[in-house]
C-alpha cells in the first residue's frame, strides 16, 4: 500500500524567508509525486510533480521541490515567502500501475502560515 | 471556464434522505475520480473512471454509494439514506492519463443533519 506523511500540521515563516514543507512517501516501485495547495472552501490547485528525471523539480508561484529517492522525500521549497502562500499544502504520491497507480494517495496537508 | 465543474457547490439535507452530486470533468480528460475530504484530513479516494468505466472503487464507499459516469463524460456521486457521517467535501478530479496531474474542481461541500 502507498502512504505519504507530511511531519508537520503547520508551518510558519516570515514573509521573504525560505519556506520548506516536508513531505516523505512509501510506495512499492518508482513513485510518481505531486504537490497540490488548497485556498479555504476550494478545491486543489496543482503545484508541481516528479515522474523522472532531475531530482529538482520547478512549479508554479515560485515554488519548487526535491526528490531525494535515498529518503523517500519530496520536500517542497521556496526560496522567498510571500503572505500570499499562506494556504494548506498537501503531498501525494501515485504508484506503479499494479500497486494502487490509478489513485492519488494524499498526506493529511501541512497548513502554511507566511507573516509580515 | 474549461476546468472540472462540480454542482451543487453545497448541499443540506436530512438524515436519511438521498444527494446526487455531479462532475463535469475537463473534456479531453479520459480519468475521473471521486475523493472525499474531511476537516482536517487529506483527500481519500472513492472511486476511479477511465471513460465510463469504472476500474476501481475505496472500500470506503459503502453500498449506499454508487458512481455513474456514461459515455465517459459527466460523472454523477449518489448517497443513499445519506448519514451524518457522509458530512464532508466530495471533490472530483480529471487527468488525461495516468502520470499526468490531476485537476480538481472546487467540490461539494455535504452537511447531514
Amino acid at each position: 500500500a502507498q502512504s505519504v506523511a507530511q511531519p508537520e500540521d503547520q508551518v510558519n515563516v516570515a514573509e521573504g524567508n525560505p519556506l520548506t514543507v516536508k513531505c516523505t512517501y512509501s510506495v512499492s516501485g518508482n513513485p510518481y509525486l505531486f504537490w497540490y495547495v488548497q485556498y479555504p472552501n476550494r478545491g486543489l490547485q496543482f503545484l508541481l510533480k516528479y515522474i523522472t528525471g532531475d531530482n529538482l523539480v520547478k512549479g508554479s508561484y515560485g515554488f519548487e521541490a526535491e526528490f531525494n529517492k535515498s529518503q523517500t522525500s519530496f520536500h517542497l521549497k521556496k526560496p522567498s515567502a510571500l503572505v500570499s502562500d499562506s494556504a494548506l499544502y498537501f503531498c501525494a504520491v501515485r504508484g506503479p500501475l499494479t500497486g494502487g497507480g490509478n489513485k492519488l494517495t494524499f498526506g493529511t496537508g501541512t497548513q502554511l502560515k507566511v507573516e509580515l | 471556464d474549461t476546468g472540472v465543474s462540480q454542482n451543487p457547490r453545497h448541499k443540506i439535507t436530512k438524515r436519511g434522505q438521498n444527494v446526487t452530486f455531479r462532475c463535469d470533468p475537463i473534456s479531453e480528460h479520459n480519468r475521473l475520480y471521486w475523493y472525499r475530504q474531511t476537516l482536517g484530513q487529506g483527500p481519500e479516494f472513492l472511486t476511479y473512471f477511465q471513460n465510463e468505466a469504472q476500474l476501481e472503487k475505496s472500500r470506503l464507499l459503502s453500498d449506499r454509494f454508487s458512481a455513474e459516469r456514461p459515455k465517459g463524460s459527466f460523472s454523477t456521486l449518489e448517497i443513499q439514506r445519506t448519514e451524518q457521517g457522509d458530512s464532508a467535501m466530495y471533490l472530483c478530479a480529471s487527468s488525461l492519463g495516468r502520470v499526468t496531474e490531476a485537476f480538481f474542481g472546487q467540490g461539494t461541500r455535504l452537511t447531514v443533519v
